[in-house]
């Protein structure tokens, strides 16, 4: 158990509809990231928060946008959903201070499908 | 632009040291090496990181040249659970930057 919880496990859904994907990151880290990936394909970065701060933005698309709160939990919200976004979306935090390592640790992944 | 090459695909022997390469030809002197694994569909697992020497941990061993140009991760006794894709990555470990992932190895260990 990574300490890192994501929610819902599965998803599914219909094109043009919207979703909310929710992370919530091991208890003090402050940065949290956001992957996809698609069938049999490698870990997208799509961006990263840190307290609550966008840091980096990777192959996101407009469609998509994120958001960390003041708790440190994390949404990707995902509108005008295409059969394409049919992936597994992964939710990591890290730890920022004291022996901080530069590890990342994931959660178990969030499964959409789009009908 | 892909600051890692790995094989695509390897396989091993159950029971006997994978070798895994890197190379990382344009590693940046502030900028570590990473590994990491991912088993099936599970969330990528976090195996070891390096510097310039070498390191070892309970999972594997983490060889870096001395110019740092390449590395090999050494599972010294591959079991069947050890399947699974590797990814090397290289980043500078503070300013929390991201950390993005290549294609990474598959690696299959066989009976």
């Amino acid at each position: 158990d990574s300490g890192v919880t994501q929610t819902p496990k599965h998803l599914i859904t219909a094109t043009g509809q919207r979703v909310t994907l929710r992370c919530s990151p091991r208890s003090g880290d402050l940065s949290v990231y956001w992957y996809q990936q698609s069938l049999d394909q490698g870990l997208q970065f799509l961006i990263q928060y840190y307290n609550g701060e966008e840091r980096a933005k990777g192959n996101i698309l407009e469609r998509f946008s994120a958001q960390q709160f003041p708790d440190l939990h994390s949404e990707l919200n995902l509108s005008s959903l295409e059969l394409g976004d049919s992936a597994l979306y992964f939710c990591a935090s890290s730890a920022t201070s004291g022996t901080y390592s530069g590890e990342l640790f994931f959660g178990e992944g969030s499964r959409l499908t789009v009908l | 632009d892909a600051k890692t090459t790995q094989p695509t695909s390897m396989d091993c022997a159950e029971g006997r040291a994978a070798n895994l390469p890197c190379n990382h030809s344009t590693i940046s002197g502030n900028e570590y090496v990473y590994w990491y694994r991912q088993i099936h569909s599970q969330g990528p697992q976090y195996i070891i990181h390096g510097l310039k020497n070498n390191e070892t941990n309970e999972m594997a061993s983490l060889i870096i040249t001395e110019d740092r140009k390449s590395s090999t991760l050494i599972l010294p006794h591959a079991t069947l659970r050890d399947t699974a894709v590797y990814y090397c990555i290289v980043r500078v470990i503070y300013n929390n930057n991201d950390m993005r992932f290549g294609a990474g190895t598959r690696l299959t260990v066989k009976p």
